[in-house]
């Protein structure tokens, strides 16, 4: 089955917990993005990598940090450092210029 | 940056009727894209059109680059229709776009049988 997978569907942790979401694509795409999407709002990007072992921050990089061992995963982790981390995570991967989204991560920060 | 203004924010429909969005810009574009966000969040692809007409089904686009927007037809809506509309639009200025992707705050559309 190709296609974006995001683990887990829901998160949920501690202020001051560092967490880690997971996005694997079997699409054989070299680019991959992380967005996140605050109620009512639309989609701002958090990093996004080119290729293997490269990655740029995005707009709204503060108190995240990714990497990019793999072609196929791009994980995302929310440090404690990130004073708002409650929010919708997306990721994509990109064919052209053309995005593909995956399912989201819903974390909450208790 | 560039930025991306949607219209109307939020849009009530009866059942078979017609709509249109809009999506202006303010800068040239090389990218954008339509999609529908459905209530369990995910992000379906409507369209890539960053010029030009294309239809799908009862879904049509059209992007006038010169003039800097873009309009989403949904014909004979249905319940399943509703949802988040968003326009994302990604420019190559200075040619390090990179496919990123600018997103408007979206349409709420909402269809009652």
């Amino acid at each position: 089955d190709g296609g974006i997978t995001q683990s887990p569907k829901y998160l949920f942790r501690k202020e001051g917990q560092n967490v880690t979401l997971s996005c694997e694509q079997n699409l054989n795409h070299d680019a991959m993005y992380w967005y996140r999407q605050d109620p009512g709002q639309g989609l701002r990007l958090i990093y996004y990598s080119q290729i293997v072992n490269d990655f740029q921050k995005g707009d709204i990089a503060e108190g995240y940090s990714v990497s990019r061992e793999k072609k196929e995963s791009f994980p995302l982790t929310v440090t404690s450092a990130q004073k708002n981390p409650t929010a919708f995570y997306l990721c994509a991967t990109r064919k052209g210029l053309q995005q593909f989204f995956g399912p989201g991560t819903r974390l909450t920060v208790l | 940056g560039i930025q991306v203004e949607q219209s109307p924010p939020d849009l009530i429909l009866q059942e078979g009727a017609n709509s249109t969005l809009r999506c202006n810009f303010s800068d040239s574009v090389n990218n954008l894209q339509w999609f529908h966000q459905n209530p369990w969040g995910q992000l379906i692809n409507l369209f890539y059109i960053p010029s030009g007409t294309k239809q799908n089904g009862r879904l049509s686009a059209t992007t006038v680059a010169t003039e800097r927007y873009s309009l989403l037809y949904i014909s004979s809506s249905q319940t399943t229709d509703s949802g988040v509309y968003f326009c994302a639009v990604g420019s190559n200025a200075g040619g390090t776009s990179y496919g990123k992707l600018t997103f408007g705050q979206g349409t709420i559309l909402t269809v009652h049988p």
